[in-house]
């Protein structure tokens, strides 16, 4: 089993570009997010989805949008990126979403927007 | 206010010290779960352990210990002989049950790297 896999590892955008980073686990987990962790200031969530066909805002949804493609996958979306966008994104899936249940975590991507 | 308090943001030991790194968290919540997870430096945080609000009995597993007390609101976890390989970024989380965002939200604390000098 891979766990969660991400890609890309490492990114480098323009201002005003676009991408997605694309996310999959193979633990037939219900449950995905998206977290963003900047130097000093843990890690906070970005969207999740609770479940297929769900998604949510978490605490720092601005400039990003997501999509829950089926139980695997959950991408997400930067439509114009900005320097402030500059990050290490991680995928998390869990089995359920209650409060109960860990959250199993990616590698990483190294984004850098210029 | 932070919810979930890691007030140590560096610690470095020499190898096979002993080493806590502290954890309060805050929540009106009386059902809630605490967590820590390992961030080594290839950058995959990894999950520890779980501790829900009604068990307050304190966790050893190998060389880590973990200390929950409610009264404290504190969740600490202990390196016993530490070694070179616990270097890594430690971060505590709360999961409660309505956090604000959604239905349900992991807190993270900003973390505390551990630095194990051999």
């Amino acid at each position: 089993n891979a766990g969660v896999t991400q890609t890309p590892k490492f990114q480098v955008l323009k201002t005003g570009q676009s991408m997605t980073l694309q996310c999959a686990q193979d633990m037939n987990h219900n449950s995905m997010y998206w977290y963003r962790q900047d130097p000093g200031m843990g890690l906070r969530l970005i969207y999740y989805s609770a479940s297929e066909g769900t998604t949510d805002k978490g605490e720092v949804p601005n400039g990003y949008n997501v999509s829950r493609l089926n139980k695997r996958e959950f991408s997400l979306r930067l439509e114009s990126a900005a320097p402030s966008q500059t990050s290490v994104y991680f995928c998390a899936s869990s089995e359920g979403d209650t409060i109960r249940d860990e959250q199993y975590f990616g590698p990483g991507t190294r984004l850098t927007v210029t | 206010a932070q919810k979930v308090t890691q007030a140590q943001t560096e610690i470095s030991v020499v190898e096979k010290e002993d080493v806590t790194l502290d954890c309060v968290y805050e929540t009106r919540d009386t059902t809630y779960y605490l967590f820590w997870y390992k961030q080594p430096p290839s950058g995959e945080l990894v999950f520890l352990i779980r501790r829900n609000s009604f068990d307050e009995q304190n966790e050893i597993s190998g060389r880590y210990s973990w200390n929950f007390q409610k009264s404290t609101s504190s969740f600490n976890f202990t390196i016993t002989a530490s070694q070179v390989v616990d270097s890594a970024v430690y971060f505590c989380a709360l999961s409660e049950a309505y956090s604000g965002a959604g239905s349900y939200q992991l807190t993270f604390g900003k973390g505390t790297k551990l630095s194990v000098i051999p």
